[in-house]
């Protein structure tokens, strides 16, 4: 099994210009979600999934959209870069939705994006 | 509102020693569940040990074990016989729902640093 899968692992962009972060996990779970890290904080949920056709906003979700194309995919796109979105972003999933298990997720290994 | 406090930017410890990292958490949920990740050099996340808000015994995994003192809402980390490889960022989160849906919230987390 791989786990979560992220690409790319690094990626500079120019303010304005659009990209897609790609997640992908194979351990058939329903839940997904998009973070980001900024130094010297904690993860900040953008997005989540409950399922496939189904996202929520999470803390910080301006300036991102997000597509769950099906239960092993979840996309995240910028539409236009701005450099306070230089940061680490990290897909993570989760066996359990709604209120059944621990709810542990588990992570992917994180782009690094650069905006300019 | 969630909040998760890690108040230790960074911690040092010899080798083979044990060592407390801190977190105390807010929530004004019943049910919730407290997460301890560990974030190594390479940037990926590490799911450590696990305590759900009405376990009576703490949490242990290994040289690991959690702390739980719910009165005070803490959830300490402790590891036990400290190695090198344990030189990480350590993030204390927890499991939050609404309307059903579930995310977990993170502190800003511990840097540890293993002596030899």
């Amino acid at each position: 099994n791989a786990g979560v899968t992220q690409t790319p692992k690094f990626q500079v962009l120019k303010t304005g210009q659009s990209m897609t972060l790609q997640c992908a996990q194979d351990m058939n779970h329903n839940s997904m979600y998009w973070y980001r890290q900024d130094p010297g904080m904690g993860l900040r949920l953008i997005y989540y999934s409950a399922s496939e056709g189904t996202t929520d906003k999470g803390e910080v979700p301006n300036g991102y959209n997000v597509s769950r194309l099906n239960k092993r995919e979840f996309s995240l796109r910028l539409e236009s870069a701005a450099p306070s979105q230089t940061s680490v972003y990290f897909c993570a999933s989760s066996p359990h939705t709604g209120t059944g298990g621990l709810g542990e997720q588990y992570f992917g290994p994180g782009t690094r994006l650069t905006v300019t | 509102a969630q909040k998760i406090t890690q108040t230790q930017p960074g911690m040092f410890v010899q080798e083979k020693e044990a060592v407390t990292l801190d977190c105390t958490y807010d929530t004004s949920d019943q049910s919730y569940g407290l997460f301890w990740y560990k974030q190594p050099s390479s940037g990926e996340m590490i799911f450590l040990i696990y305590q759900g808000s009405y376990d009576e015994q703490n949490a242990t995994e290994g040289r690991y074990s959690l702390n739980f003192q719910k009165a005070r809402k803490s959830a300490n980390l402790v590891i036990s016989a400290s190695q090198l490889g344990d030189s990480a960022m350590y993030f204390c989160a927890m499991r939050y729902t609404w309307g059903g849906r579930r995310a977990l919230t993170f502190g800003s987390g511990t840097r540890l640093q293993v002596q030899p």
